[in-house]
């Protein structure tokens, strides 16, 4: 498997726009987990899912973040309007069960808006 | 909620031990794991501990205390490869996986 799969690796966009965030789990994998990493706030889960099924969105910082899980293998995160306090890395996360043991970690997409 | 505490930063001597410790605080728990991220890199898994007791996977090994809420990593054999931040999670009954903030280790020659 090609592990845990995030598209665009690098983004910048302009304050005000919408930024789509990209995730193709490992294939099998039950769980899905969106996390941002900043310097300041380390790594924060945003969403959690469950067989395509939101589970916890606690994280989300504000109404303009959104994710959605159509199906097992794709989800996306996006911000709309997006604003620079936005930057971070994000990561998608894959574990094959519930009682999470172990989770895998697509390369992250690093978001700059200016 | 949950919460971890790790340090922020560690100092060792390449061919040294160092053990980074982490204390956690969340309701449901089901185990305690380790990831490492280098620069620029994504967070990798290392270890998982779900029962007390020390667990050994080559140079690295992790332990857990329940009843402490403690648990560290311990690196033996300290190679400059392993300069890298070093995070702590917690799995619970709601299957989130809770991140520390990172414990920076610094390797010197």
């Amino acid at each position: 498997d090609a592990g845990v799969i995030q598209s665009p690796r690098h983004e910048v966009t302009e304050m005000g726009q919408e930024v789509t965030l990209r995730c193709k789990p490992i294939s099998g994998h039950n769980s899905l987990f969106w996390y941002r990493q900043t310097m300041m706030r380390g790594l924060e889960l945003l969403i959690y899912f469950n067989n395509n099924v939101p589970i916890d969105d606690s994280g989300m910082p504000e109404d303009r973040f959104s994710a959605k899980m159509p199906n097992a293998s794709f989800s996306t995160l996006k911000i709309q309007p997006s604003e620079p306090r936005d930057s971070a890395v994000y990561f998608c996360a894959s574990s094959p069960q519930q009682g999470n043991t172990e989770a895998f970690f697509g390369q992250g997409t690093r978001l700059t808006v200016v | 909620g949950q919460s971890l505490e790790q340090p922020s930063e560690v100092t060792a001597v390449e061919g040294a031990i160092v053990q980074i410790n982490c204390t956690y605080q969340t309701s449901g728990f089901y185990g305690l794991s380790w990831y490492q991220q280098h620069d620029g890199g994504a967070p990798t898994f290392l270890s998982y501990n779900a029962l007390d007791g020390l667990e050994e996977t080559g140079r690295f090994s992790s332990f857990l205390s329940r009843s402490d809420s403690y648990g560290y990593l311990l690196l033996q054999e300290l190679q400059m490869k392993d300069s890298a931040s070093y995070f702590c999670a917690v799995s619970g009954r709601d299957d989130k996986i809770i991140f520390g903030k990172g414990t920076r280790l610094h390797i010197l020659p």
